[in-house]
Formats: C-alpha cells, sequence, structure tokens
C-alpha cells in the first residue's frame, strides 16, 4: 500500500458546482498537509497547507484534515473553467522530504 | 527573480547516452529536490539536496546521480539513459515557514530515450 493514496479521476464538473478532492494516508506521523495544483505542461505551484488536523478557508478554496481517520480534502466552491488542472495532495513529517499523491486531473466545463 | 529555471526544455536521447539537466534557483534557498513525473504516477522524489553539501537518496534514485554544484545549483545526471528513464523531470527549491515547506517548481524537462 503506497503512503498516500489519491484517486486519478478524471473528475468532469459543470461550472458552478462544488468540488471534492480527497486523499487517503497510512503514516500516522505526517503533520504538514499541502495541496498542489499543476497546470497543463507546467510545474505544480502550491495551493493550500494545513498543519496537523482542522480546516483552513482561502477564498473559494477550504482545505480540510481528519487525523483520526487519515483523510484530506479539498473543496472547491462555484468552480470555474480556470480551476481546470491536476490537484496533487502532499504531505510530510517533521523532518522527512514531501509525499504527493498521484493528482486528480479535474475539468470544469463552461 | 527567475524562481526555479531548469534547461534544457525538451531533450531526445538514444539508450546508452548520458546527459545532464541543469537547475538553478535564485530565492536563497537551502533545500533542492529532483522529481519525475510520469502518467498514473504522480511526482516521485528522485534526489534532494536539504542543504549545500549534503544529498540524499529519495524514492527512485537508481540510474541518477546528482551535484549540489553550490546554493543556487542543482544537477541530474543520467550516466546511461534507458527507455525506462522516459518522464517528465521537475527541480524545485523550498523554505521553511513557521509550519509549512512550501517547494517551488521549475517548469520541467520533458526527455524521451529511444
Amino acid at each position: 500500500q503506497k503512503e498516500v493514496e489519491q484517486d486519478p479521476g478524471p473528475l468532469s464538473v459543470p461550472e458552478g458546482a462544488i468540488v471534492s478532492l480527497n486523499c487517503t494516508y497510512s503514516n500516522s506521523a505526517f503533520q504538514y498537509f499541502m495541496w498542489y495544483r499543476q497546470y497543463s505542461r507546467k510545474g505544480p505551484e502550491l495551493l493550500m497547507y494545513t498543519y496537523s488536523s482542522g480546516n483552513k478557508e482561502d477564498g473559494r478554496f477550504t482545505a480540510q484534515v481528519d487525523k483520526s481517520s487519515k483523510y484530506i480534502s479539498l473543496f472547491i466552491r462555484d468552480s470555474q473553467p480556470s480551476d481546470s488542472a491536476t490537484y496533487l495532495c502532499a504531505m510530510r513529517t517533521g523532518n522527512t522530504p514531501l509525499v504527493f499523491g498521484k493528482g486528480t486531473r479535474l475539468s470544469v466545463i463552461a | 527573480n527567475a524562481g526555479v529555471t531548469q534547461t534544457p526544455k525538451f531533450q531526445v536521447l538514444k539508450t546508452g547516452q548520458s546527459m545532464t539537466l541543469q537547475c538553478a534557483q535564485d530565492m536563497n534557498h537551502n533545500s533542492m529536490y529532483w522529481y519525475r513525473q510520469d502518467p498514473g504516477m504522480g511526482l516521485r522524489l528522485i534526489y534532494y539536496s536539504a542543504s549545500e553539501g549534503t544529498t540524499d537518496k529519495g524514492e527512485v534514485p537508481n540510474g541518477y546521480n546528482v551535484s549540489r554544484l553550490n546554493k543556487r545549483e542543482f544537477s541530474l545526471r543520467l550516466e546511461s539513459a534507458a527507455p525506462s528513464q522516459t518522464s517528465v523531470y521537475f527541480c524545485a527549491s523550498s523554505e521553511w515557514g513557521e509550519y509549512q515547506e512550501t517547494q517551488y517548481f521549475g517548469p520541467g524537462t520533458r526527455l524521451l530515450v529511444l
């Protein structure tokens, strides 16, 4: 079992929909949780981060971490065609490199 | 401020040829990374350098070598390329904030090994 599991999709939604992206993990020592967004033929860029459990909101994006279930989520409200990208979850312990999920490809259709 | 730059952008090699992928960052970051990205496999760490003068293996180091030339530059070398090394290679550098590490990625190098 890989340390981080992420459904690769693809996921296709209409403009304005609420999108839910998820990752599960097996290493209970992970403390730092991030979401990266990668547009086609570009490098990933940091979108959201959360330290330990809880929620974090930034505009239309909300990141949630449930350490008891080893489950993290990214919600996108009022999705836009410009949100079409691959979303990668990433996580780490205190002193080890990031471990990435495989990424979920999202298409928002106008 | 160019961020993370990579050269070349695209390369075609024949099996057995060697090449070096170059990476440089101008953000004064201590840590640098090399990843490969393959369809359905996500980002996999090849090597990383936590600070100038140190390098460590990642998840998939076989067939690669790295050099942290100075704080700015981190190169990845393929000594004898194989078709299995066909991939998109990303370099990244990072800084630590209060609770997070932000990795900044370059634009990638697309490598095709025939």
